[in-house]
């Protein structure tokens, strides 16, 4: 049973630039969440996908933030002209949510350390 | 939003005490977890616990959804359980809402 996967692990960059991530889920699952957490906080949500379709977006998401599961499959977030208030680590997490099987508990990956110089 | 509130904030141990920590929350939820952010970062499923008891090794936790609460314990506590333990909730299995953590330091 593979995990949920990120890449990469950590990224250093300078403002300004733009930053993707990558987030692979537990194969099964539908659901798929971004959150970010900020040093001495827990997780805030960001967005969710349920397969191809992005359900809910945080107002944490600024215009400069988008994020697509295009087969819903894997996620992309990208950040476009980073500031320095994005450095943070990215987690994502998967879950199978459904109308007849037992819903399940949200798997996390190991996250994407941002740090903007 | 829903609101979450852990306690204590911060916990120091002698290795081989126990603890308990508390989650309190706001509003009806279907969806509770307790995970454990190792030093790395990793965040890593403890419980998947909506209501009811759970074990796992030294490990218990338990939730009253209604009356808005979980309580994790930690038995014969060890130096690896350092870290810092996180209660998220969430309802009809939508987006978490975390609480700002316990820090715990187990020392040997």
């Amino acid at each position: 049973d593979t995990g949920v996967s990120q890449d990469p692990r950590h990224k250093i960059t300078k403002r300004g630039q733009n930053v993707t991530f990558r987030c692979d889920p537990i194969s099964e699952h539908n659901r798929l969440y971004w959150y970010r957490q900020t040093l001495g906080q827990g997780p805030e949500f960001l967005t969710y996908f349920q397969n191809e379709a992005q359900l809910e977006k945080s107002r944490l998401l600024s215009d400069r933030f988008s994020a697509e599961r295009p087969k819903g499959s894997f996620s992309t977030l990208e950040i476009q002209r980073t500031e320095q208030g994005d450095s943070a680590m990215y987690l994502c997490a998967s879950s199978l949510v459904s109308n007849r099987a037992t819903n399940q508990p949200q798997h996390f990956g190991d996250g994407t350390r941002l740090s903007i110089l | 939003g829903i609101q979450v509130e852990q306690s204590p904030p911060d916990l120091i141990l002698q290795e081989g005490a126990n603890s308990t920590l508390r989650c309190n929350f706001s509003d009806s939820v279907n969806n509770l977890q307790w995970f454990h952010q190792n030093p790395w970062g990793q965040l890593i499923n403890l419980f998947y616990i909506p209501s009811g008891t759970k074990q796992n090794g030294r490990l218990s936790a338990t939730t009253v959804a209604t009356e808005r609460y979980s309580l994790l314990y930690i038995s014969s506590s060890q130096t690896t359980d350092s870290g810092v333990y996180f209660c998220a909730v969430a309802y009809n299995f939508n987006k978490f809402y975390f609480g700002s953590g316990t820090k715990l330091n187990v020392k040997p």
